[in-house]
């Protein structure tokens, strides 16, 4: 009954590859993320949806493609892997517009780039 | 505009001794105010949030954390430090003039000595 489940836990792979992170939701919520934490543990956001629209695009490398084919499910895709791409990525959800609703995280999925 | 500021990035203490984080918070608007906590190779977990109903907010594992809005602050506090609360905690505002879109501070690493 996990309520934000990322797949797959670990990838390591290797420099030019194109790699994919599912996610998906059971809670019900209306909104996913996608967060980069790097080795010093800052937390970026990198995408938004929103009911399947995306609403929050910040400044990523557009080797970066998220897709929700429903808003139980974000996923994110990437292309032409490199080395700086290697951190933990989060996916998240929470209720839009919904006052004090807190996001709910995933795991987390470890990317090494080799 | 929006903006979390966790004024220490790390803070040490003995194990049995009082812990205090610190954030301070910009928001335009009456925030909704959370604590989260992320050990080791671990998703982030909701530790408590500020829902405006009261300005002390009692949360998981004995952690609370008052709202004063004259200091536009949010501390988190714990009477007595275990040696499992050694994690990272982030302090995150969300507002709701922005969509409810979430800010996250940038991390402090507890480090509890036996």
């Amino acid at each position: 009954d996990t309520a934000v489940s990322q797949t797959p836990k670990y990838l390591v792979t290797q420099m030019g590859n194109d790699k994919s992170i599912k996610c998906e939701q059971n809670l019900g919520h209306d909104t996913m993320y996608w967060y980069k934490q790097d080795s010093k543990k800052f937390l970026k956001i990198m995408f938004s949806y929103n009911n399947k629209e995306l609403i929050i695009n910040e400044t990523v490398p557009n080797r970066f493609s998220p897709k929700s084919p429903d808003k139980a499910h974000l996923n994110l895709h990437i292309n032409s892997l490199e080395l700086g791409d290697s951190a933990v990525y989060f996916c998240a959800s929470s209720q839009r517009g919904t006052r004090n609703q807190p996001q709910h995280f995933g795991d987390g999925t470890r990317l090494s780039i080799l | 505009a929006q903006s979390v500021t966790q004024l220490d990035s790390h803070v040490s203490v003995s194990e049995g001794t009082p812990v205090l984080l610190r954030c301070n918070y910009s928001s335009s608007y009456s925030p909704s105010l959370f604590w989260y906590v992320q050990h080791p190779n671990k998703g982030l977990q909701l530790l408590l949030k500020y829902t405006s109903a009261a300005t002390l907010v009692k949360g998981i594992n004995g952690f609370e954390a008052e709202f004063k809005k004259s200091e536009t602050s949010f501390h988190l506090t714990k009477p007595s430090a275990h040696m499992s609360d050694a994690a990272e905690y982030f302090c995150v505002v969300s507002d709701p003039e922005t969509g409810n879109q979430f800010y996250f501070g940038t991390g402090t690493s507890l480090t509890v000595i036996p």
